[in-house]
């Protein structure tokens, strides 16, 4: 079993206030990532991160941030949610170099809906 | 055009049958490829990468083509447990850090 966690698992809240989604993995990793997906649509990465002190965004464009201050930890913010918002934001995480299987390893999720 | 296409399905097999389903890609480059299995409103999770020369994993076979840009997934013998979405992934230079994924094949085994 992987282990990485997500909160919220499931979050309802109103137009315009600020969210973090929390994301924490235990296995070392130095990859993480954060993809969109929904239902019945592809994943798509909107962020990601090779280590400390290090993110990218991703090919969709994503109006959240993110930080990595430590390896195991990987939040995702948006300042103030928009009914766009709404959808399921899986975090992953995986080796990096010669390591790398190409497995992710995901978190199982967090629902956001924006009223 | 999207990068990586799969037929969303359903593919509904009986228990015991085979199915199989491809999935087409765009970047010529692409250099590795996974098959991943997402149950509903689930995680995805890896079921099996897929080599060149093609690869079997017990029950699922994968395959690779390159010639005409697409990856298959053989599963033989359906068990009721095989319902899910089967996600094609795509990488498509050696950055790790674009997987490039389908929207996935449905796949509803029924008894």
């Amino acid at each position: 079993e992987a282990d990485i966690y997500q909160t919220p698992r499931y979050l309802v809240i109103g137009t315009g206030k600020k969210i973090t989604l929390e994301c924490s993995q235990t296995m070392g990793h130095d990859k993480m990532y954060w993809y969109q997906q929904d239902p019945g649509m592809e994943l798509h990465l909107i962020h990601y991160s090779y280590g400390v002190n290090s993110t990218e965004k991703g090919d969709l464009s994503s109006e959240s941030t993110v930080s990595r201050i430590r390896t195991e930890h990987f939040p995702l913010t948006l300042e103030s949610a928009r009914p766009s918002h709404t959808s399921q934001y899986l975090c992953a995480s995986s080796e990096y170099g010669t390591k790398n299987t190409g497995e992710l390893f995901f978190g199982e999720g967090s629902r956001l809906t924006v009223l | 055009r999207k990068e990586v296409e799969q037929d969303p399905g359903p593919f509904n097999v009986p228990e015991g049958a085979t199915v199989a389903f491809n999935c087409t890609y765009s970047n010529s480059a692409s250099q590795s490829f996974f098959w991943y299995r997402q149950d509903c409103r689930k995680e995805p999770k890896l079921l099996m990468s897929v080599y060149s020369s093609g690869n079997e994993d017990g029950r699922f076979t994968a395959q690779l083509n390159r010639a005409s840009q697409y990856i298959s997934l053989l599963i033989r013998d359906s068990k009721l447990s095989d319902s899910a979405t089967y996600l094609c992934v795509v990488n498509p230079a050696d950055s790790w850090g674009k997987l490039q994924f389908g929207a996935g094949t449905q796949v509803v085994v029924t008894p």
